[in-house]
């Protein structure tokens, strides 16, 4: 089976650096993706890691190691409209997504 | 571009009804999927199609069935639907099923089962 970890909750201050971890334990690997998801709407994509190492995007970072099966995605310089649900998810051998239960980061002002 | 439509939006059902949920996508993908998504458990994958004609059993498949008819459409059936398939179901969709294929989403249908 898949088990994919990250935390329930984060809250942060406007302008702030936050940081949202994600483990995994899955049959394979095949890549890593965040997707933001705002509350009542659709996932959207963020970012997918298939390489160790950090892929910078504007104000949004991710980075992975597939050895300790550790991603983080890091938002910069929060703003107000970042309050949402942050969601991990794994891509196994069978070219399936695996999703953790997601992150919900609060920002205040 | 519309990119995903799912309908209905919201429903209200009486248990042991039967339903569809309709997916529709004109980005011409190839893949698409169906998820449930539940508090605490994330998203969860129902079923699948790589390509139109072939259909492929996720997570949780028990309770739903799914057709392919053609690129554009994939719905969802509750042959009988009980009140633990209340949730919220996505729609998505992929240029293929392979590794560096971002799965984008629908805007989903709210289902409550009594």
């Amino acid at each position: 089976g898949q088990n994919i970890d990250q935390p329930t909750e984060m809250t942060a201050t406007e302008g702030a650096i936050v940081q949202i971890n994600c483990t995994y334990q899955t049959s394979g690997f095949n890549g890593l993706f965040w997707y933001q998801q705002h509350a009542g709407e659709a996932p959207t994509f963020l970012s997918y890691n298939v390489l160790d190492g950090l892929e910078e995007k504007g104000r949004f970072s991710s980075f992975l190691s597939r050895s300790k099966g550790y991603s983080y995605l890091l938002l910069k310089e929060l703003q107000m409209k970042d309050s949402a649900s942050y969601l991990c998810a794994v891509l196994s051998n069978d070219y399936k997504l695996s999703f953790g239960a997601g992150t919900t980061v609060t920002v205040r002002a | 571009i519309a990119g995903i439509t799912q309908a209905p939006t919201s429903q209200i059902l009486a248990a042991g009804r039967r339903m569809t949920l309709r997916c529709t996508q004109d980005m011409r993908h190839n893949a698409m999927y169906w998820y449930r998504q539940d508090l605490g458990l994330g998203l969860r994958l129902i079923h699948y199609s790589n390509t139109a004609g072939t259909t492929g059993k996720g997570e949780v498949p028990d309770g739903y069935s799914v057709s392919r008819a053609n690129t554009d459409d994939f719905p969802l059936t509750l042959a009988s639907a009980v009140p633990s398939q209340t949730s919220v179901y996505f729609c998505a969709s992929s240029e293929g099923a392979g590794a560096t294929d971002t799965q984008y989403f629908g805007p989903g249908t709210r289902l409550t089962v009594l």
